[in-house]
């Protein structure tokens, strides 16, 4: 199984900050999944990057796949209280479609 | 509706006692997986099935079994529960089509063993 590092583990900001959560692996991914779990919830795909390199942006997010697919960051600008919640990475595997998930990064925007 | 449904939601039962949890879904999904999630572990795969008559192992399959009774319906089983197997654990569903591969999620059950 592929390992996939996430950090940091918890991140308490205030609401206008920006933020970088990171995800590194010694692995080589097909792809590289977000997701963002609120509590009660399960998971929720936010985006998907494939190719080395790759950007992605989803309104404030800014997602980027480093250019060996070994990792991948997510930055938010300008942070907002409905920014909060776990945001968790995950590495599609070069044997199929297994995902491996990083630990998570719990993220609380104050107001 | 929801398209990927857990029953039941939260579960309080004793070590040894055998338990279930039942996912059902509505997407028309061949691929069907279970993840427990722990706090600091993010989510790690029991089993996972990519159709009907295909049922594998993931990293932590260790004192659980499942069971796919049709394209819509994959449960777990505790045999024998024990305390360390007190977690969150989820269902979800994927297409091998575009996008990659992206997975389903229901909305968890919560289960405590004592």
């Amino acid at each position: 199984t592929q390992l996939l590092e996430q950090s940091p583990q918890f991140l308490s900001i205030q609401e206008g900050e920006n933020l970088t959560v990171y995800c590194n692996s010694s692995s080589v991914f097909s792809s590289l999944q977000w997701y963002r779990q609120e509590p009660g919830e399960g998971p929720v795909l936010l985006v998907t990057v494939v190719t080395g390199g790759e950007v992605k942006k989803l309104k404030r997010l800014t997602f980027q796949f480093g250019d060996a697919r070994k990792d991948s960051s997510l930055h938010i600008t300008a942070a907002q209280p409905g920014d909060t919640g776990l945001y968790l990475c995950a590495g599609e595997e070069t044997s199929g479609s297994r995902l491996t998930f990083g630990e998570g990064t719990q993220l609380t925007v104050n107001p | 509706d929801a398209d990927v449904t857990q029953t039941p939601r939260n579960r309080i039962t004793k070590t040894g006692k055998r338990i279930m949890l039942e996912c059902s879904q509505t997407k028309g999904h061949d691929r069907m997986y279970w993840y427990r999630q722990d706090p600091g572990l993010g989510l790690r795969l029991i089993y996972y099935s990519f159709d009907v008559k295909d049922i594998n192992k993931g990293e932590i399959s260790d004192g659980y079994s499942v069971s796919r009774q049709a394209q819509a319906k994959f449960s777990l089983s505790l045999e024998s529960a024990i305390p360390n197997q007190t977690a969150l654990y989820f269902c979800a569903t994927s297409d091998p089509g575009l996008p990659r591969d992206t997975q389903y999620f229901g909305p968890g059950t919560r289960l405590t063993v004592l």
